[in-house]
């Protein structure tokens, strides 16, 4: 199974509210990524976490908020977000440890954010 | 600084053509190179990742080389079909970081 799964897939919302965005990966993968997409962009690195640890923040400003529950999940929960911030939020993983010159990355399908 | 750059950046080709797609990057310390493809408002396809330590990677009809001293990598497609119609972009993995390059939006008419 080399499935990443992200709920929800749609998500609109005011700049006031707080919501959050999951993602999940039962490949035994220590490593997961956040991505964001503006359009006919590529991905831009946000986060990056290893064996449930933060080990990159992108400069990205603190109304993201992420968080590694498990080996399995990462969120990312938003508050008080700006029309801007509307893009696809991709997650991916990959093995992780020592070795990570054939570590591959994953990616799920994203959540398209509308930020009103 | 790291950057990636694709070149074309859009390509329109008859159905049953082979082409090649490039990606250069500026920093040759590099982990390894990643190709996706994505289709429109969608999630990224991994098609190839070649380690450092390689020259080439082959799937089917796809296969994509890889140049570290002069920074350049390229995925041929060999006949082409409709169905792979989509942008192409490369990544490539510095330690924890990775930087994607701009994308080709490929288009292959019927």
């Amino acid at each position: 199974d080399t499935e990443v799964t992200q709920t929800p897939k749609h998500l609109v919302m005011g700049m006031t509210n707080k919501k959050s965005l999951k993602c999940e990966q039962h490949m035994g993968h220590r490593a997961m990524y956040w991505y964001k997409q503006k359009a006919k962009k590529p991905p831009e690195l946000m986060f990056v976490y290893s064996y449930e640890k933060l080990s990159i923040n992108e400069s990205v400003p603190s109304r993201f908020s992420p968080e590694c529950p498990n080996s399995s999940l990462l969120n990312l929960h938003l508050h008080a977000l700006q029309p801007e911030d509307s893009a696809l939020y991709l997650c991916a993983s990959s093995r992780g440890g020592v070795v990570i010159s054939y570590n591959e990355q994953f990616f799920g399908p994203g959540t398209r954010l509308t930020v009103l | 600084k790291q950057e990636v750059t694709q070149i074309p950046a859009a390509l329109s080709v008859p159905e049953g053509e082979n082409l090649v797609l490039n990606c250069s990057f500026t920093d040759s310390a590099i982990y390894n190179l990643q190709w996706f493809r994505q289709d429109p408002g969608k999630g990224l396809t991994s098609l190839l990742l070649i380690q450092s330590s390689q020259r080439e990677q082959t799937s089917g009809r796809l296969n994509a080389s890889l140049d570290k001293s002069s920074g350049r990598s390229t995925l041929y497609i060999a006949a082409s079909q409709p169905g792979d119609s989509a942008t192409y972009l490369c990544a490539v993995r510095y330690g924890q970081n990775f930087v994607f390059g701009p994308g080709t939006r490929l288009s292959v008419l019927p």
